[in-house]
């Protein structure tokens, strides 16, 4: 079976602009969720898409959205990028069901917002 | 509110010798899953173990075991014989309620511990 593959790499953006990372789920898995984590840092919660639609959010304005597709690819975006954003993306994606269900993570997106 | 802390920023620990690296957690759930994940320099975030809340003995995968306290909501990562290979970021994470179809799978990560395996 695939893994979670997400690209790019790594990515250079300056302050004000707009950003897509994209990602593939691993064959299988129903749900798909969005980490970011600063450096030095744990990651945390963005938000995650079930069915191509948001099921849950943390604590991220609305500047931050995203897509999921039914082909398992998805999509996140960021808008008006800061400073702060600077960080790794992580993507991750889970097949809900049970009590374990763990997630499993692509390499992450590095972005750097000059 | 929940929350994960990892008082150990860094650990050493030799070649083939064992390692514990500290996780203490913070719940009003009665029902929560705690997971250990590694991440090495590349990034990736690789799931180890898992602990269910009810879970009544401690969860072992190969060389990871984890020493779950429930009382004193602690659930410390446990690596026996260390590699070279072993070293990398662990991170300690919580996911609080019990899985339905449809529910929302997040994970809330302590700030990590940097393991280096000495030869």
């Amino acid at each position: 079976e695939t893994g979670v593959t997400q690209s790019p790499t790594h990515l250079i953006k300056t302050r004000g602009q707009q950003v897509t990372l994209r990602c593939f789920s691993q064959s299988g898995h129903n749900t798909v969720s969005w980490y970011q984590q600063a450096l030095g840092q744990g990651p945390q919660f963005i938000f995650q898409y079930y069915r191509e639609e948001e099921n849950g959010r943390g604590n991220f304005p609305p500047r931050f959205s995203g897509l999921q597709f039914p082909n398992y690819s998805s999509e996140l975006n960021v808008n008006a990028l800061e400073l702060d954003d600077s960080a790794l993306y992580l993507c991750a994606s889970s097949f809900v069901q049970g009590l374990v269900s763990p997630l499993h993570f692509g390499n992450g997106t590095r972005l750097t917002v000059t | 509110a929940q929350k994960i802390t990892q008082t150990q920023p860094g650990m050493f620990v030799q070649e083939k010798e064992a390692v514990t690296l500290d996780c203490t957690y913070d719940t009003s759930d009665q029902s929560y899953g705690l997971f250990w994940y590694k991440q090495p320099s590349s990034g990736e975030m690789i799931f180890l173990i898992y602990q269910g809340s009810y879970d009544e003995q401690n969860a072992t995968e190969g060389r990871y075991s984890l020493n779950f306290q429930k009382a004193r909501k602690s659930a410390n990562l446990v690596i026996s014989a260390s590699q070279l290979g072993d070293s990398a970021m662990y991170f300690c994470a919580m996911r609080e309620g019990t899985l339905v179809d449809g529910a929302t799978n997040k994970l809330i990560f302590g700030t990590g511990t940097l393991l280096a395996v000495q030869p």
